[in-house]
């Protein structure tokens, strides 16, 4: 069965520290996204990527990097986290030209 | 820009309640319209999609009918049941894009015995 994972699952930060959130998908998966949920927002695009070594902007990429080392895992790095980026944040991974998205379980970030 | 509206932030029901989460979108062409469905401590999962106007999504129960003319996408179910305690979202895929998911706000569903 398809599965992303994510890790780690919780994190408190403290404000202007770095955080890395890792992602790790068995998919086999071409796309690869990252996510964050807030509510009344819903769940906002920030960085995706297609290929291994390539990552693209999504909707909200300010404040965040990603990085793409090979096929299967997907990073976001915040190198100055603020307290506005205290979401949840999701991983999720697709075939190419797929309609569905594989989501993974998310982790909890709270910046202090 | 390409964007989706769900009416309801909240939902309660009662279990056998007749459901209906409204969604309504604005993007060009025919965009590929979702819903997912989000239980508590996990991602969100594919309920259904649909990708022509009046096509039909359906999936456990839950229906949706693609209606260009009214640029809708409502979601609803005869009788819900308390497992189907979850947040609900509609997205799209716009026409012109790989692969790219807008979200709506998404409805938190609430089904008391």
């Amino acid at each position: 069965e398809a599965a992303v994972t994510q890790s780690p699952r919780s994190k408190v930060a403290v404000t202007g520290g770095k955080v890395t959130l890792s992602c790790h998908q068995t998919n086999n998966h071409d796309y690869m996204y990252w996510y964050r949920q807030d509510t009344g927002h819903g769940l906002r695009l920030i960085h995706y990527s297609y290929v291994a070594d390539s990552t693209e902007k999504g909707d909200i990429p300010d404040g965040y990097k990603a990085s793409r080392p090979s096929q299967e895992n997907f990073s976001l790095i915040l190198e100055l986290a603020s307290l506005s980026q205290t979401a949840v944040y999701f991983c999720a991974s697709s075939d190419a030209g797929a309609y569905e998205q594989y989501f993974g379980p998310g982790t909890r970030l709270t910046v202090l | 820009g390409d964007s989706v509206t769900q009416t309801e932030g909240q939902v309660a029901l009662s279990e056998e309640d007749f459901l209906t989460i409204h969604c309504n979108y604005s993007a060009s062409g025919y965009p590929t319209l979702f819903w997912y469905v989000q239980y508590p401590g996990e991602g969100p999962q594919l309920l259904f999609r649909a990708s022509r106007d009046k096509e039909k999504g359906s999936s456990r129960g839950f229906e949706a009918t693609y209606d260009k003319g009214t640029t809708s996408f409502h979601l609803r179910k005869a009788s819900v049941q308390e497992s189907d305690s979850a947040v609900y979202y509609c997205a799209l895929i716009p026409s012109s894009s790989f692969s790219k998911l807008v979200f709506g706000q998404g409805t938190s569903l609430s089904v008391v015995p």
